[in-house]
């Protein structure tokens, strides 16, 4: 079964922070994604990377960044947290090209809250 | 970009068949038709996955007419273990087209 880890099921920061979510896969899998999720909103891409090193933003990038240094981790960056930015943050990986025919595996999830 | 929408939520009975609609009115010729679910707390599964007509799978069974504007997730004789969101996704081969709906709240009640 692929596994997809999260580093932390809890986080509070504090507004300002610079804070870091760290995914890791074990599949070997090309692509890996970060969305945020939030009531009513479903999930939202924030960006993706199909390879390491290359990185794509997604619908909503903006306060984000993304680090891809190793095929199987993938870390979403928020530079200066604002509180705005609390939400569910699900992680994802999948093998192949990496669209919605693609079967995506999800993390556990991140919930972040900054105050 | 294939917009979907479903049913914000759904409530069923233990052992009862549950189907759930998904609608897709700009689907492209390439795109396929996923389904996950998600419970709380974790992150969403795949269920199943189809292009056309009917796709079976041990969990799920999914129906797509000819003209593809649409698809129903079929869940037979449910069980309270499958109180989750049910989330719709319309897309081929590009992650730009990643675009999950709000999903469908369904509650089964014993």
């Amino acid at each position: 079964d692929v596994k997809v880890t999260q580093s932390s099921r809890y986080l509070v920061k504090r507004t300002g922070e610079k804070v870091f979510l760290e995914c890791v896969q074990d599949m070997d899998h090309e692509n890996m994604f970060w969305y945020r999720q939030d009531p009513g909103l479903g999930l939202r891409l924030i960006y993706f990377s199909y390879d390491v090193k290359m990185k794509e933003k997604g619908d909503i990038p903006e306060g984000y960044s993304v680090s891809r240094e190793k095929k199987e981790r993938f870390s979403l960056i928020l530079e200066s947290a604002s509180t705005n930015q609390t939400s569910m943050y699900l992680c994802a990986s999948s093998e192949h090209r990496g669209g919605a025919s693609d079967t995506q595996y999800f993390g556990p999830g991140t919930r972040l809250t900054v105050l | 970009l294939a917009k979907t929408t479903q049913p914000i939520s759904m409530d069923s009975y233990e052992g009862q068949e549950v189907n759930i609609t998904c609608s897709h009115n700009n689907i492209a010729t390439n795109d396929y038709i996923t389904w996950y679910q998600q419970f709380p707390s974790q992150g969403p599964r795949f269920i199943i996955q189809g292009y056309k007509t009917k796709v079976t799978n041990e969990v799920a069974s999914l129906f797509i007419p000819a003209d593809r504007k649409s698809s129903t997730l079929s869940l037979p004789r449910v069980s309270l273990s499958d109180t989750a969101v049910y989330y719709c996704l319309v897309g081929a081969g590009s992650a730009r087209q990643l675009t999950f709906g709000s999903g469908t709240q369904l509650t089964v009640l014993p």
